[in-house]
């Protein structure tokens, strides 16, 4: 079973630079597969961030493509996320992935597993 | 404001049937299959319904998903305490580049 567990610092402060690290269990990321993030704000709904291939194909939420980075660490079995210049707005619940794309020749993703979440607060 | 619209809450008494709407354009459900997602509280989220009505393996045939056009919707049948969650639509959108989700419907078994 596929198993997914985000890290990272808990409180990030505004215009630093907010970084989340995902472990991979039960499966290899360079098996295939898109691996991505999620963001929940408290009290919103979900808002999806992007998501990256092991060759380096990415997909960006255009709101955010000036500010993230996203990486795959094969040899570690690891996902990150990094997100620039942040704001109280940056505050959310991130949720790291893993995508299918399961039709050929147009953007059709789903999302089949999710790891539990991790708040991160934006706060001087 | 959410690129794809639910209504914020459903509820039902156990055992009967609630429907989920999910309501969008031709840059996104009206070109793009749909998918539903659960999230309940402390749980990692759970796909239920992909590529508009088919389901994982393990997710039971209570659940199931259609869509028409430029809306889709989710039922639960039989509903049971335990599908007290809050459910989320997502398609891409051509428009925006993006994968977008609906704003998520609260649903209550009463």
């Amino acid at each position: 079973q596929v198993q997914l567990q985000e890290s990272g610092p808990g409180l990030v402060k505004p215009s630093e630079t907010l970084s989340l690290t995902c472990n991979v269990s039960g499966y290899s990321i360079s098996d295939g597969y898109f691996w991505g993030w999620i963001r929940q704000p408290p009290g919103k709904g979900l808002e999806w961030l992007g998501h990256i291939y092991e060759s380096g194909t990415t997909y960006f939420n255009p709101s955010l493509r000036s500010r993230l980075t996203l990486s795959v660490d094969t040899s570690k079995n690891q996902l990150s996320l990094k997100l620039s210049y942040v704001t109280a707005a940056d505050t959310a619940v991130h949720y790291c992935a893993r995508i299918a794309r399961y039709c050929s020749g147009i953007n059709c993703f789903r999302i089949d597993f999710w790891g539990q979440g991790t708040l991160v607060t934006v706060s001087s | 404001q959410s690129v794809l619209t639910q209504p914020p809450s459903a509820s039902e008494t156990p055992g009967q049937r609630v429907t989920i709407s999910c309501s969008g354009s031709s840059s996104n459900i009206g070109s793009y299959p749909v998918n539903w997602y659960q999230l309940l509280p402390g749980a990692a989220p759970k796909l239920l319904i992909y590529a508009s009505d088919q389901r994982p393996s393990g997710v039971p045939d209570r659940f199931s998903g259609s869509r028409s056009g430029t809306s889709a919707s989710l039922a639960i049948s039989g509903l049971q305490s335990e599908d007290e969650a809050d459910y989320y639509c997502s398609a891409w959108d051509d428009s925006l580049s993006a994968l977008v989700f609906g704003g998520g419907t609260k649903v209550t078994v009463l």
